[in-house]
Parts: C-alpha cells; sequence; structure tokens
C-alpha cells in the first residue's frame, strides 16, 4: 500500500494567515493526490483532486502543489470557517490510502 | 444535488455481520462513469477506503478487508449495500458512503453521506 504522511499533525493559525500543509507519499504517484476538508460531525469534502485542481464551488483561496512524492495545500487568508482537519488522498494505486489528518486550529 | 444517506443499526455484536446501506438521490446510481463507495473512520485507523461498486456489479475491496466484505448494487432502489462480517470491536467507526468519481486524472470521492456511527459491542 501507499504511505501517505501528512504533516504536521495540528498546526494554530490566525484568521488572515497562510497556511500549508504538506503530505508525503511512500512512492512516486504521479498527480494522483486529493484533498478533502473535515468539520466536526461531518463527511470531508472534496477540495483539490489530482494535486492542483480546484472541485467546483471551493474558494480560490484554496490551492494545491507538488513535487515529486510532496504535496503540498496551501490556505490563503484563512477564514473563521477553514478551521477543521484536511486529509490528503492517494488515487494512484488501490487501496486508495489516506493521510492521518491535519487540524486546524485557531 | 446528489445526496447519499446511510442507514442500518448503530449497534452489532461482536460475530456477526454489519448490514448498511446508502439511498442515492437526485441523481441514478446507474451511472457509468461513477462506482460507489463504502469508507470509514475510527480514532485509532483514520480514514479507511473499504470497496467500491458500479452498478454492473464490478467491485474492487481494500485487500485488508477483502475476506470480510461483501457490497451489491439495487438500480430500482438507487441503493448500494455493504455487508462486513466477522466484526470485532476494531471494526466500530462511522461509516461513510460516496460517490467514487473515476477519471485519467485519478479517481476522488465527491460526494459523501452524512456517516453512521456503528458500534461493535455485546
Amino acid at each position: 500500500d501507499i504511505q501517505m504522511t501528512q504533516s504536521p499533525s495540528s498546526l494554530s493559525a490566525s484568521v488572515g494567515d497562510r497556511v500549508t500543509i504538506t503530505c508525503r507519499a511512500s512512492q512516486s504517484m504521479s498527480s494522483y493526490l486529493n484533498w478533502y476538508q473535515q468539520k466536526p460531525g461531518k463527511a470531508p469534502k472534496l477540495l483539490i483532486y489530482a494535486a492542483s485542481s480546484l472541485q467546483s464551488g471551493v474558494p480560490s483561496r484554496f490551492s494545491g502543489s507538488e513535487s515529486g512524492t510532496d504535496f503540498t495545500l496551501t490556505i490563503n487568508s484563512l477564514q473563521p470557517e477553514d478551521f477543521a482537519s484536511y486529509y490528503c488522498q492517494q488515487s494512484y494505486i488501490p487501496p486508495y490510502t489516506f493521510g492521518q489528518g491535519t487540524k486546524l486550529e485557531i | 444535488q446528489l445526496q447519499l444517506q446511510e442507514s442500518g443499526p448503530g449497534l452489532v455484536k461482536p460475530s456477526e455481520t454489519l448490514s448498511l446501506t446508502c439511498t442515492v438521490s437526485g441523481g441514478s446510481i446507474s451511472s457509468s462513469t461513477h462506482y460507489w463507495a463504502w469508507i470509514r473512520q475510527s480514532p485509532g485507523k483514520g480514514l479507511e477506503w473499504i470497496g467500491s461498486i458500479h452498478y454492473s456489479g464490478t467491485t474492487h475491496y481494500n485487500p485488508s478487508l477483502k475476506s470480510r466484505v461483501t457490497t451489491s448494487v439495487d438500480t430500482s432502489k438507487n441503493h448500494f449495500s455493504l455487508k462486513l462480517s466477522s466484526v470485532t470491536a476494531a471494526d466500530t467507526s462511522v461509516f461513510y458512503c460516496a460517490r467514487h468519481h473515476r477519471q485519467q486524472l485519478g479517481d476522488f470521492f465527491d460526494y459523501w453521506g452524512q456517516g453512521i456511527l456503528v458500534t461493535v459491542s455485546s
């Protein structure tokens, strides 16, 4: 299985900040990487697919990039509704695996 | 707007079979470009893909669960189902159903149900 390692596991930030979350894959997997946001008691919500494509309806302050086996989710100008947990997920080879998550806190 | 809703017992006894159904509304489950997935989330193991099924009956399962998982689709009811056999306390999780979008740039899960907590306990 492809292992996905996210960092940091938690992150404190303020409204208006720019934050980055990193996901490292255990092997090369091209751009087959998705990002999800999850709020307490809710299902995950797709933000970014194929490493850098913004899902319809997602604000443009969210962006994704890749460099080799490292993938980054960037949130510009944090809004109050962005405080949540974030997960990466690889779709290169089944079984599809997720990172362990990053909790973004105020 | 596509909506998915999980249903089933919230409590299952150890060694028994967990059975859940996901009802899809606002769209047809008989889509050639989509599979329908089950994903679970537990504090110990995080998010785990269980498996996906196409309306034609084609399935893909996580090898770690394959021996205990069965999925099915009922196009007349626009729903799909999950059975997980021989459950233990380690299977206690929130179970989600989701639409599994397949494309050349990679698959993703774009619509999710609200989730259902299933506890395994005697």
